[in-house]
Formats: C-alpha cells, sequence, structure tokens
C-alpha cells in the first residue's frame, strides 16, 4: 500500500503563475487535511475535504488558495497568481477516519515563487 | 490555538529514555491526544494517541494522567534517528484536524 504521495516535490513559479499542488491520498482514505509550513515555522492547517466536499476550510486563505477532493483522482491544491510569501512547503496528510485515527503524511511540495 | 503547551526543546543521551511532557490543561472529556513528530526535511509522522488509558506501541509508550490535563510521551531508548520536533496535539470534535503548537525540539547526543 503506497504512501500518501505528493507532486511535484519541489516547484518553482514566476509571482503571478498559479501552482497546482497534487495529493494522492493511502488507498482506502477519504480524508484530506492540507498544512502549509513556512520557512522556520510550524504546520499550519489549511483545509480538510472529503469526497466532493470541502469540510473545514478556517485556515486558508480567503483570496488565490482553493482546495478540491474530485470523486475520481487527487486531491488539489491550487494558488492562483502566486506571490514570494507564498514560499513554503505544503504537506498533505490523509486518514480513514476521523479523531480516533492516525493521519499519514506525505512527504510535501516545496513551493519556490521567484 | 493548539491548546497544548510543550517545552521549547529538550536534550538526551543516546541510548537512554526520554520523557516529553505536554500540558493540555483545558481538554476536554472526549478530546484524544495525538503525538506527531518530524524529521528535518520531512512530513510528519505519527508518533502515539491516546484518549485516557496509557498506551503502547512500537514507536512510543504514552502516559496520560489520571485527570487528563497532561500527559507524557516515553521513549525508551533515545536514537540518534528520534531527533525531530516532537508535536503534543488536541483533537476536538469530529474533523480529524490537527492543530500544530511550536513543539518540542529533541536533540539527542551520541
Amino acid at each position: 500500500n503506497a504512501g500518501v504521495m505528493q507532486n511535484p516535490r519541489h516547484l518553482v513559479r514566476r509571482r503571478g503563475q498559479e501552482a497546482r499542488l497534487r495529493c494522492s491520498p493511502m488507498k482506502g482514505h477519504s480524508h484530506v487535511y492540507w498544512y502549509r509550513q513556512l520557512p522556520e515555522e510550524g504546520l499550519k492547517f489549511m483545509v480538510y475535504l472529503q469526497k466532493e466536499n470541502i469540510i473545514d476550510e478556517s485556515g486558508m486563505p480567503k483570496e488565490r488558495f482553493s482546495a478540491e477532493f474530485p470523486k475520481e483522482g487527487p486531491s488539489i491544491l491550487r494558488i492562483q497568481q502566486v506571490v514570494r510569501g507564498d514560499s513554503a512547503a505544503y504537506f498533505c496528510a490523509s486518514s480513514p477516519g476521523a479523531r480516533d485515527t492516525e493521519a499519514f503524511f506525505g512527504q510535501g511540495t516545496r513551493l519556490t515563487v521567484v | 490555538d493548539a491548546k497544548t503547551t510543550q517545552p521549547n526543546s529538550m536534550e538526551s543521551n543516546e541510548e537512554e529514555p526520554v520523557h516529553l511532557p505536554c500540558n493540555h490543561s483545558t481538554i476536554s472529556g472526549t478530546d484524544y491526544i495525538h503525538w506527531y513528530r518530524q524529521l528535518p526535511s520531512q512530513g510528519p509522522e505519527y508518533v502515539i494517541h491516546g484518549l485516557t488509558s496509557n498506551v503502547n506501541n512500537r514507536m512510543a509508550s504514552l502516559a496520560i494522567a489520571e485527570d487528563r490535563k497532561s500527559s507524557t510521551l516515553i521513549l525508551h531508548r533515545a536514537t540518534l534517528r528520534d531527533a525531530a520536533v516532537y508535536y503534543c496535539i488536541r483533537i476536538s470534535g469530529n474533523t480529524g484536524k490537527l492543530i500544530f503548537g511550536q513543539g518540542t525540539t529533541l536533540q539527542v547526543k551520541p
């Protein structure tokens, strides 16, 4: 059973471009979470999704950021018109259930905006 | 708001036990306590979780105080590979959302 797969591992974008980050959860997992880690800082929750539904997006910036988890295919975190402050590591996690189960994290996508 | 309090850093010698404390004095009766760790340049890794009783697994033990206001993660024999940031997390509600605090940076000396 492959772990949580994130791609790309590294992504370089110029200011103003779009960044699309992909996350394939572990097989059988229907809960997906996205986190952001700025350089030298802790992990910040962004969004929690189940298949075709956004459950909690309280950590998502109001503009330029969106997330989806379609019925088929990976979860996508999309950042439009990237700025230098978006440079960070973005981690995806999946779990089979909720608070009494463990979450499995991917290796992250390191976004650099130049 | 992480709602947990941990020391910023701790040191240990290799092959010795390590006790990482965590305070969660406002915990409610249905909140789970989870521990994760993050090694340099990697994603977080699950360590252990519990509700009321002490828990053991192949990685560590979790000792939960009787009043549940604090807990301790125990690494029985620290290795150099255990050097990481350890996060104690309270999970409320049904979402499974993890709210990370600053964690405890564990250094292991040979």
